[in-house]
């Protein structure tokens, strides 16, 4: 199984901050990685798929890159319905894996 | 407007059994590969399966909690996926997602199973 890790499990950060997440994979995945965001209580959102792309609808401050291994989610600008918990997600082989989440707080 | 929407939760005693519906709208449902994800309480998400479409052979793929105990199945005429859960065990206890193709675009608001006696 590819395991998924992401640093940092959590972060404290400020509206206007710019927030990167990172995400490793243990073994190379391509550019099939997805980012997610989810809020308390609440399904998880699509944000970034192949590494890079934005979903429709999400605002161009979430930015994605990376391919292979080593993956990055950038918030440019944190505003206050940002405050959540990110996952990234390989779909590159089964099973399917996610990270362990970042929850980005106040 | 795209939309998934699950049902059938509840609470079921260790070893029982149930079915799990995502019903979907918006989107031509037999084209779509779809997936169940859970979610433990407080914990992250975690993939169960997968079924593809008729057109690309409707096989089943599942992780390794879910093999033997669990099937997906869809139903195309109703636009709607299932997922029918055996032998159920506690750690089986989470939120149930379904979720559209591979890269999860879509998802819907989740029905929790509770396995407990």
């Amino acid at each position: 199984d590819i395991q998924m890790t992401q640093s940092p499990s959590s972060l404290s950060a400020s509206v206007g901050d710019r927030v990167t997440i990172t995400c490793r994979a243990s073994q190379g995945v391509s550019n099939h990685l997805a980012w997610f965001q989810q809020k308390p209580g609440k399904a998880p959102k699509s944000l970034i798929y192949a590494a890079s792309s934005l979903q429709s609808g999400v605002p161009s401050k979430f930015s994605g890159s990376g391919y292979g291994t080593d993956f990055t989610l950038i918030i440019s600008s944190l505003q206050p319905e940002d405050f959540a918990t990110y996952y990234c997600q390989q779909y590159n082989s089964d099973p399917l894996t996610f990270g362990g989440g970042t929850k980005v707080e106040i | 407007e795209v939309q998934l929407v699950e049902s059938g939760g509840g609470l079921v005693k260790p070893g029982g059994s149930l079915r799990l519906s995502c019903a979907a709208s918006g989107f031509i449902f037999s084209d779509a590969w779809m997936n169940w994800v859970r979610q433990a309480p407080g914990k992250g998400l975690e993939w169960v399966g997968r079924i593809r479409s008729n057109s690309d052979g409707g096989t089943t793929d599942y992780a390794a909690p879910a093999k033997g105990r669990f099937t997906i199945s869809r139903d195309d005429s109703k636009n709607t996926l299932y997922l029918q859960m055996n032998s159920l065990k506690s750690e089986d206890t989470a939120m149930y997602y379904c979720a559209r193709r591979n890269g999860f675009d879509i998802w819907g608001q989740g029905t929790m199973v509770t396995v407990s006696s």
